[in-house]
């Protein structure tokens, strides 16, 4: 089945320093792929998305990019922020199975400090 | 709109005790989802609805549960006789059908279950 492998945390950074969060997946079918991100408190928010090889997903400075030959969609992030402290997680769906719901990673704890 | 409503935001009950959990989609969004999140996981696929059909549901999503969608708006989660690793967030989220997987779901910021 679908599945999705994410590095484990928490990453801890200081301010300004590049952030790089792993993400690898098996899917049957061409998936699309996500990151979202949940921030202490809400709920997840659709942090940015790619839906074909070689597409690169980016938002407010972070960006990922899909790698179809090694089945990975990395997130980075050039200078983080304390704001960006959050959990992050990668998701894939597959359309063409049929399926509409997403398959998630565990997450990955990203602490900021200043 | 202010986005995927969830109700109650948090419910403690006893073991045995049913529950239901009530979620307001973005109002012109026909596709609603519920998944189940434990501590330290990422969200998992309970089920899916396209308006008021139930399309598809998870091998996660036991006899104890059952979910509806009764005129394509609100949807229900109700856990009968509650155990207690049912204890988890319940999230919903909804989508517009677009043709496919590229459009964006907006989840709600969940019901967190405690069964004591």
């Amino acid at each position: 089945g679908d599945s999705v492998t994410q590095m484990e945390g928490p990453v801890t950074l200081s301010e300004e320093a590049f952030l790089t969060i792993n993400c690898t997946y098996t899917a049957t079918g061409y998936p699309s792929l996500f990151w979202y991100v949940q921030y202490p408190g809400e709920g997840l928010q659709l942090l940015l998305k790619a839906t074909k090889a070689d597409d690169k997903g980016s938002n407010k400075g972070f960006e990922a990019t899909y790698r179809k030959e090694t089945t990975s969609f990395h997130l980075e992030k050039g200078s983080v922020q304390v704001s960006d402290s959050a959990v992050y997680f990668c998701a894939l769906g597959v359309m063409d199975t049929g399926r509409r719901a997403l398959t998630f990673g565990s997450g990955t704890r990203l602490q900021v400090q200043p | 709109d202010t986005g995927v409503s969830q109700d109650p935001r948090h419910k403690i009950t006893k073991r045995g005790q049913n529950v239901t959990f009530r979620c307001d989609p973005i109002s012109e969004h026909n596709r609603l989802y519920w998944y189940r999140q434990t501590l330290g996981q990422g969200p998992e696929f309970l089920t899916y609805f396209q308006n008021e059909a139930q399309l598809e549901k998870s091998r996660l999503l036991s006899d104890r549960f059952s979910a509806e969608r009764p005129k394509g708006s609100f949807s229900t989660l109700e856990i009968q006789r509650t155990e207690q690793g049912d204890s988890a967030m319940y999230l919903c989220a909804s989508s517009a059908s677009a043709g496919g997987m590229n459009t964006e779901a907006f989840f709600g910021q969940g019901t967190r279950l405690t069964v004591v």
